[in-house]
């Protein structure tokens, strides 16, 4: 079975601040590793994703990720955080064997930026 | 663009009755997916679909059943709604094919559903 661990119900920042939102994973074989945005009343938004290659993945709005293979970890980082920011926060993994449609979701983080 | 369009938004029905919840995607992508989203717990699959005619079942099927009408829609369906369904359920599609399944999902908005 494949998990996802989001161990900050809430992170608290201030604007400007650089912000981090922790994931861990637990999957069997390679992982493929995705972030998702959600604000409120509307679907999850695509951040990005962690396929293969390069361990610091860029994505939308300036977040960027790092996949540590030996922490089996992924966590979302911004430089400066801005107050659009503040939203809920959803890691999310699959097995990347073949047929392996089913895609977890940790519990998700809210991400409050403080003017 | 329309994207992935989800009726209706919000729905409130009484234990037993039944409804269709309906999904439809203008992005010509191959799977479709339904999920529920509950407080604290994330979102859970309960229905995959690869293509039209093929569905599999995700984490909690149990009271729920689906149809890929075609390419386009994946319909959820409450044959006897239950309190334990209140939930907000999303649809979702996305561009994979080949076995392979590293493309990200798109979601729609999302329907609010209270069963008393």
């Amino acid at each position: 079975a494949q998990s996802v661990a989001q161990p900050e119900d809430q992170v608290n920042v201030a604007e400007g601040n650089p912000l981090t939102v922790k994931c861990t994973y637990s999957v069997s074989g390679n992982p493929y590793l995705f972030w998702y945005v959600q604000y409120p009343n509307r679907g999850l938004q695509f951040l990005l994703k962690y396929i293969t290659g390069d361990n610091l993945v860029k994505g939308s709005y300036g977040f960027e990720a790092e996949f540590n293979k030996s922490q089996t970890s992924f966590h979302l980082k911004k430089p400066s955080a801005l107050v659009s920011d503040s939203a809920l926060y959803f890691c999310a993994v699959r097995n990347s064997g073949a047929g392996s449609y089913q895609l977890t979701f940790g519990k998700g983080t809210k991400l409050s930026v403080i003017p | 663009n329309a994207g992935v369009t989800q009726t209706p938004k919000f729905q409130v029905l009484k234990t037993g009755q039944s409804m269709t919840l309906q999904c439809a995607q203008d992005m010509n992508h191959n799977s479709m997916y339904w999920y529920r989203q509950d407080p604290g717990m994330g979102l859970r699959l309960i229905y995959y679909s690869a293509s039209e005619g093929t569905t599999d079942k995700g984490e909690v099927p149990n009271g729920y059943n689906v149809s890929r009408l075609n390419k386009r829609e994946f319909s959820l369906r409450l044959e006897s709604a239950a309190p334990s369904q209140t939930s907000v359920y999303f649809c979702a599609s996305s561009d994979e094919g080949g076995g392979t399944y590293n493309s990200p999902l798109h979601f729609g908005n999302g329907t609010r559903l209270t069963v008393t």
